[in-house]
């Protein structure tokens, strides 16, 4: 079963940090990796997409992604409490027809 | 006003019920999903589609049927023999599947067997 892990925290940091979120992924063969934010009792909001290594910058938002180690990772830059939510790695399934998703992490920013 | 919308938002049943989970997109995409999310766990794929009139399995697909009549629909019917029922349903779509296509997600069911 192929898998993807994140830490599930919660993460907490100061309003105006850098929160770094972290995930690995288990099949060498993922070509597709994906940020979603869920707010508690909300459905996932996707705010990053990547598929080639190196860093991807959206705003206050980077994605890194390095395949070699299998690992894909979210920074969010001055950090607002409105970002807190639970963060939801997904991977692309080796078909390329579903998403694997893992349990998320949890962020907590406090003013 | 393009989206992903489902109903209803909750839902209530008894035990030994079937119940159908309504999910219509308006963004023209061809792959259709059903997710299940219980507490404090990642997504789980039910089913999804590819195209009408096709769908196929996803890692908990028993006790779950769907059907693909229209582009714009998918709708989730959730069976008697679902063992554990009770959880939050997501519908998601995107332009069709493979890499690198996006998902987006309707606001969910959140659905209740007692």
């Amino acid at each position: 079963q192929k898998e993807v892990e994140q830490n599930s925290g919660p993460l907490s940091v100061p309003e105006g940090a850098i929160a770094s979120l972290n995930c690995t992924y288990s099949d060498r063969g993922s070509q597709s990796f994906f940020w979603y934010r869920q707010y508690s009792g909300k459905s996932p909001e996707l705010i990053m997409f990547i598929y080639s290594n190196g860093d991807k910058e959206d705003g206050r938002f980077t994605a890194q992604l390095n395949k070699a180690s299998q690992y894909v990772s979210l920074l969010i830059r001055d950090s607002q409490p409105s970002d807190s939510a639970t963060y939801l790695c997904a991977v692309n399934n080796q078909a390329g027809t579903a998403l694997i998703f893992g349990k998320g992490t949890t962020l907590s920013v406090s003013s | 006003d393009g989206g992903i919308t489902q109903s209803p938002k909750y839902l209530f049943r008894k035990e030994g019920q079937n119940v159908t989970l309504s999910c219509e997109q308006n963004l023209n995409h061809d792959a259709m999903y059903w997710y299940r999310q219980d507490p404090g766990q990642g997504l789980r794929l039910i089913y999804y589609s590819q195209i009408v009139n096709d769908f196929q399995k996803g890692d908990i697909a028993e006790g779950y049927s769907v059907s693909r009549e229209k582009k714009e629909s998918f709708p989730l019917t959730v069976t008697s023999a679902q063992k554990n029922p009770t959880a939050f349903y997501l519908c998601a779509s995107s332009i069709g599947t493979g890499f690198p296509y996006e998902q987006y997600f309707g606001p969910g069911t959140r659905l209740t067997v007692t």
